[in-house]
């Protein structure tokens, strides 16, 4: 069975460019989780999907920071402009509901430069 | 503010002998548990899991014990194996949010 897939995988870029990361959740999960990994705050979580529609947010940074889910086999987290300590790893997780177990992607490792 | 705090940041631990992963946690309205585990390089694993209703889940090699009088918990690991280093996550669950422990890097030695 398919995991979750998320790509790219590694994405290095300039600061002030456009970075757009992409889940795709586990076939007949309703929920999808964003989170991110750093060394000084380990796993943070960004954003709550439930049935496409964004639950919880208050873990997104800032404005440069947004969340879609235009469909349940589809998330995109995208960071407008982008800096350096946007550096990271981004996780997709998805589960079969809220209160079900989380099942992580590969993660996207991020550079800026 | 509430947290999920890990007991030793690292193990080394002899290849055959049992592994034991301390966590504690603070959140008393949190009603079930997991430990994940992170290869390098890739993204955390279920291990095993349980309710604040039980203290005791056994896997296979995997035992995880909760103490919720002292707000506790622990994963054994029976017969460690080359294949078990990696880094051990506690995460404790009120409603959908998931809180991660800061890990405990776990090194089997040969």
């Amino acid at each position: 069975d398919a995991g979750v897939i998320q790509s790219p995988r590694h994405e290095v870029t300039e600061m002030g460019q456009e970075v757009t990361l992409r889940c795709k959740p586990i076939s007949g999960h309703n929920s999808l989780f964003w989170y991110r990994q750093t060394m000084m705050r380990g796993l943070e979580l960004l954003i709550y999907f439930n049935n496409n529609v964004p639950i919880d947010d208050s873990g997104m940074p800032e404005d440069r920071f947004s969340a879609k889910m235009p469909n349940a086999s589809f998330s995109t987290l995208k960071i407008q402009p982008s800096e350096p300590r946007d550096s990271a790893v981004y996780f997709c997780a998805s589960s079969l509901g809220g209160e079900e177990t989380q099942y992580f992607g590969p993660g996207t490792r991020l550079l800026v430069l | 503010g509430e947290s999920v705090g890990l007991h030793l940041p690292t193990l080394s631990v002899q290849e055959g002998d049992n592994s034991i992963i301390n966590c504690a946690y603070s959140n008393s309205a949190s009603d079930y548990f997991i430990w994940y585990k992170q290869e390098s390089g890739k993204g955390p694993q279920f291990i095993i899991d349980i309710r604040s209703n039980m203290d005791k889940r056994q896997g296979q090699r995997v035992t995880v014990l909760l103490n919720k009088t002292v707000k506790h918990l622990s994963l054994q690991i029976a017969a460690t194996q080359p294949g078990d280093s990696a880094v051990y996550f506690c995460a404790e669950r009120s409603d959908y949010k998931l809180s991660f422990g800061a890990g405990t890097t776990v090194t089997v030695r040969a």
